[in-house]
């Protein structure tokens, strides 16, 4: 699976949209874009993935460049509750291997 | 059920001991993953069950440490003569065979070895 890039720490407004890159830029045509995020003592819990087309679902919007070699992750209007480690995950789909999860951003809101 | 189900939700076993920690996956769901997640680091991929096929055990540590997983039901991860390295979350997920919306994950089991 493709190593993704992401910075290692942002902060953000309460109730601005969060913005969260990430860099794929070794992606294979096969590869999803996945986002999933960790609130300190749970588990890792899934947000969004995607193709080619940009995604949007209740939790978030799934941005992703022309030539899929970058994502952004927007969270339309943060709140304190989405403080978090966020994982970008690039993944072939459709054979139930494992994800490999790098370091993330921790991504702090700020009141 | 509703969720992944992880017991114990915490155990503190001594140096040298045995331990055996369980995993309730989704009911359906054929994958099941085990990861490790050390205090302030990223997950750590453990081992793999994909409905009745062979496990993927390449992320074991040690032989230490073994799995089992009853068709496509509970898991249990054993970890033998535990060292104090050991010591962490173990988190368990499970997701349909191809995993295409992602893993749902457990709260994990926080070991301490003392």
């Amino acid at each position: 699976d493709a190593k993704t890039t992401q910075p290692t720490s942002m902060d953000c407004a309460e109730g601005r949209a969060a913005n969260l890159p990430c860099n794929h830029s070794t992606i294979s045509g096969n590869e999803y874009v996945y986002w999933y995020r960790q609130i300190h003592s749970q588990g890792p819990q899934y947000i969004i993935h995607g193709l080619k087309n940009n995604e949007t679902n209740e939790m978030a919007s799934l941005i992703i460049t022309e030539d899929r070699k970058s994502s952004t992750l927007i969270l339309p209007h943060a709140t304190l509750r989405d403080t978090a480690v966020y994982y970008c995950i690039v993944r072939v789909a459709n054979t139930g291997n494992q994800f490999y999860f790098g370091t993330g951003t921790s991504l702090t809101v700020i009141p | 059920g509703a969720g992944v189900s992880q017991s114990p939700s915490n155990k503190v076993t001594e140096k040298g001991k045995d331990v055996e920690l369980r995993c309730d996956p989704i009911s359906g769901h054929t994958a099941l993953y085990w990861y490790r997640q050390r205090l302030g680091q990223g997950l750590e991929f453990l081992i793999y069950f994909q409905g009745n096929s062979a496990p993927d055990k390449s992320g074991l540590p040690s032989d230490r440490f073994s799995a089992e997983r009853t068709g496509e039901s509970v898991s249990t991860l054993t970890i033998q003569r535990t060292q104090q390295e050991d010591s962490a979350v173990y988190l368990c997920a499970s997701s349909s065979q191809t995993g295409l919306y992602g893993y749902t994950f457990g709260s994990g089991t926080r070991l301490t070895v003392v």
